[in-house]
């Protein structure tokens, strides 16, 4: 099955503090993703990449940079955490085209 | 046009009965259309997918039905049962461009 594994369930943070989430696969999938989950608003696209240090925008990247510097790790960066990121993230790796998301179980991040 | 418009917000039945979810979408470009389930603490997992060539898929109690000239689907569970009781989103994508649009889920629960 493939695993992918959030480093942290709970999180709580001071607004303007950088903030890093870790994400990890085993299943050696070429794309990974990150989407915040909030109630009424469904999964929203963060950022994505298809690549080792190819990344692109989704719909809603601001206040928000990535990394991936290798292929089985994305990470996600809020530069200086606001409440207004008070959030579920949730972490997703897929293989080529149209094959399923395969999701982390999410990392509730607080931002006091 | 991105957007995929799922009722309702929320649902309840009772053990047994036949819960449907709707979703609408307006980019005919899209050409996949999962189903996720997602159950409390835990990441979205992938139920049933369908593409637009077939307007119905079954697998077990879960049936997609697909009305490609309306441009909307929906998810049926079949004698629904308590561990049923989850939140679903819908999502359409565009093959080759990793990108999925999701809906806003919706809260079903099943009484025993």
């Amino acid at each position: 099955d493939v695993k992918v594994t959030q480093s942290s369930r709970y999180l709580v943070k001071r607004t303007g503090e950088k903030v890093f989430l870790e994400c990890v696969q085993d299943m050696d999938h070429e794309n990974m993703f990150w989407y915040r989950q909030d109630p009424g608003l469904g999964l929203r696209l963060i950022y994505f990449s298809y690549d080792v240090k190819m990344k692109e925008k989704g719909d809603i990247p601001e206040g928000y940079s990535v990394s991936r510097e290798k292929k089985e790790r994305f990470s996600l960066i809020l530069e200086s955490a606001s409440t207004n990121q008070t959030s579920m993230y949730l972490c997703a790796s897929s293989g080529r085209g149209n094959s399923p998301l395969h999701f982390g179980n999410g990392t509730r991040l607080t931002v006091t | 046009q991105q957007q995929v418009k799922q009722s309702p917000q929320s649902l309840i039945v009772q053990k047994g009965g036949i819960p449907i979810i709707n979703c609408a979408y307006e980019n005919t470009a899209f050409d996949y259309f999962p189903w996720y389930q997602q159950f409390p603490g835990k990441g979205p997992a992938l139920l049933i997918a369908i593409r637009p060539d077939v307007s119905e898929k079954k697998e077990g109690r879960f049936t997609i039905s697909f009305n490609k000239s309306a441009k909307q689907f929906s998810l049926h569970i079949m004698d629904s049962q308590p561990g049923d009781s989850a939140t679903y989103f819908c999502a359409a994508s565009i093959g080759g461009t990793y990108k999925y649009i999701f809906g806003t889920g919706t809260r079903l629960k099943v009484l025993a």
